[in-house]
């Protein structure tokens, strides 16, 4: 079974421009999440969607930050115009939408703004 | 406001001893925790979980114990290997918002041949 797949691994690109990260979850899983990993603040969840739609978007930091599902297996996070203070890794996690269902995690995705 | 603490930032242990590590969280309402372990350049990779239900839960090598009334639970690993040396995460939950796993800041576990 493949796994969360996540794209690009690495993304270094210059402040202002806009950066848009992928993610595929498990086939059979319908609930997506994006985190954020952080020296300072270490894990933290950034929105959340089950069955494509959006159910917790409390973490996302500012407007600048906009997630999509566009179909049951695809997300896209996208950051416009983005910042230095967006480095970070960024993760996707699928889980199916049953009580008590660990997350899978992708492989993230490096994120330098320079 | 930090709902899941793991207060010791690394732990060093002999190859075949018992490696502890600690989590400690303050929402009463989770019923629902997890440890995760995290090598470097990977995504958290799931291990194991607890229901509240219960106080231990045990797969292979690895056991987790639940006090619910000191809002504290452990991962135990015995005996310890070399592949074993990553980072560890617990995480915890409420059943009413599954989705919303909070996260401790991670324990780095050492183990040395």
């Amino acid at each position: 079974d493949a796994g969360v797949i996540q794209s690009p691994r690495h993304e270094v690109t210059e402040m202002g421009q806009e950066v848009t990260l992928r993610c595929k979850l498990i086939s059979g899983h319908n609930s997506l999440f994006w985190y954020r990993q952080t020296m300072m603040r270490g894990l933290e969840l950034l929105i959340y969607f089950n069955n494509n739609v959006p159910i917790d978007d409390s973490g996302m930091p500012e407007d600048r930050f906009s997630a999509k599902m566009p179909n049951a297996s695809f997300s896209t996070l996208k950051i416009q115009p983005s910042e230095p203070r967006d480095s970070a890794v960024y993760f996707c996690a699928s889980s199916r939408d049953r009580a008590n269902q660990p997350q899978h995690f992708g492989d993230g995705t490096r994120l330098s703004i320079l | 406001d930090q709902q899941v603490k793991q207060n010791s930032p690394s732990l060093s242990v002999q190859e075949g001893r018992i490696s502890i590590l600690n989590c400690d969280y303050t929402n009463s309402m989770f019923d629902y925790f997890l440890w995760y372990k995290k090598y470097p350049a990977e995504g958290p990779t799931f291990l194991i979980s607890i229901s509240s239900i219960k106080d231990k839960n045990e797969d292979g090598r690895f056991t987790v114990f639940l006090n619910k009334s000191a809002k504290h639970l452990s991962l135990h690993i015995v005996p310890s290997q070399p592949g074993d040396s990553a980072v560890y995460f617990c995480a915890a939950t409420s059943r009413r918002n599954t989705g919303k796993l909070i996260f401790g800041q991670g324990t780095t576990l050492q183990v040395k041949p």
